[in-house]
């Protein structure tokens, strides 16, 4: 059974811009979380879809949002992208209680 | 609030156990996990253990869990230079899961 994947692997943007990364769970799986990872803050939870709905959410601003799609591809967006948002977001997909099986990342470098 | 705590290096000989320690303040989590990340990649599932369980082991992986002192070991048995990586230790409840600051294991030959 494939992974969970997630596109694009690694993304260059500005200060200001918007972006937008994709994540396929693993087939079945219908839950899918989102996590930053950064040197300094280490791994911090943003939010977790199921069935299209987002039931949990972070401790991050409204630029940071999600979607969850009736095939339970996600996708999250950032707006108006700040220096700090320079992380490696990485999905993860869940099929039953809390076990999350996560993908490869996006890395995303704001200059 | 909810918090994990691990050592951030431990640095081990080939073929020796690796210890990996973790303590936790939230007691809701039912599950406890360990995950393995290579650089430059994801976060690899390793193992985890319910909460209501003193150990696991799977294969050359050991997981011990005292609920009392809310402290979780991994245990890896025959330590090889695959095994360098970062270890996280998570828990967490309704799939928001809490990762401690992760250890940086280093296996030299």
């Amino acid at each position: 059974k494939a992974g969970v994947t997630q596109t694009p692997r690694y993304l260059i943007k500005t200060r200001g811009q918007q972006v937008t990364l994709s994540c396929s769970p693993i087939s079945g799986h219908r839950s899918v979380s989102w996590y930053q990872q950064t040197p300094g803050q280490g791994l911090q939870f943003l939010f977790e879809y199921f069935s299209e709905t987002q039931r949990n959410k972070g401790n991050f601003p409204g630029r940071f949002s999600g979607r969850q799609f009736s095939n339970s591809r996600s996708e999250m967006n950032v707006s108006t992208l700040e220096l700090g948002d320079s992380a490696l977001y990485l999905c993860a997909s869940s099929l039953f209680a809390d076990t999350q099986y996560f993908g490869p990342g996006t890395r995303l470098t704001v200059l | 609030g909810e918090d994990v705590e691990q050592s951030l290096f431990l640095s081990v000989r080939e073929g020796d156990s690796s210890v990996i320690n973790c303590t936790y303040t939230d007691s809701s989590s039912t599950y406890l996990y360990w995950y393995k990340q290579e650089p430059g990649a994801g976060l690899q599932l390793l193992t985890y253990i319910f909460s209501n369980m003193d150990m696991k082991q799977d294969q050359r992986l050991t997981v011990l869990l005292n609920k009392k002192d809310k402290h979780l070991s991994l245990r890896i048995a025959d330590t090889q230079t695959g095994d360098s990586a970062i270890y996280f230790c998570a828990g967490g409840a309704r799939r928001k899961l809490i990762f401690g600051q992760g250890t940086e294991l280093s296996v030299k030959p």
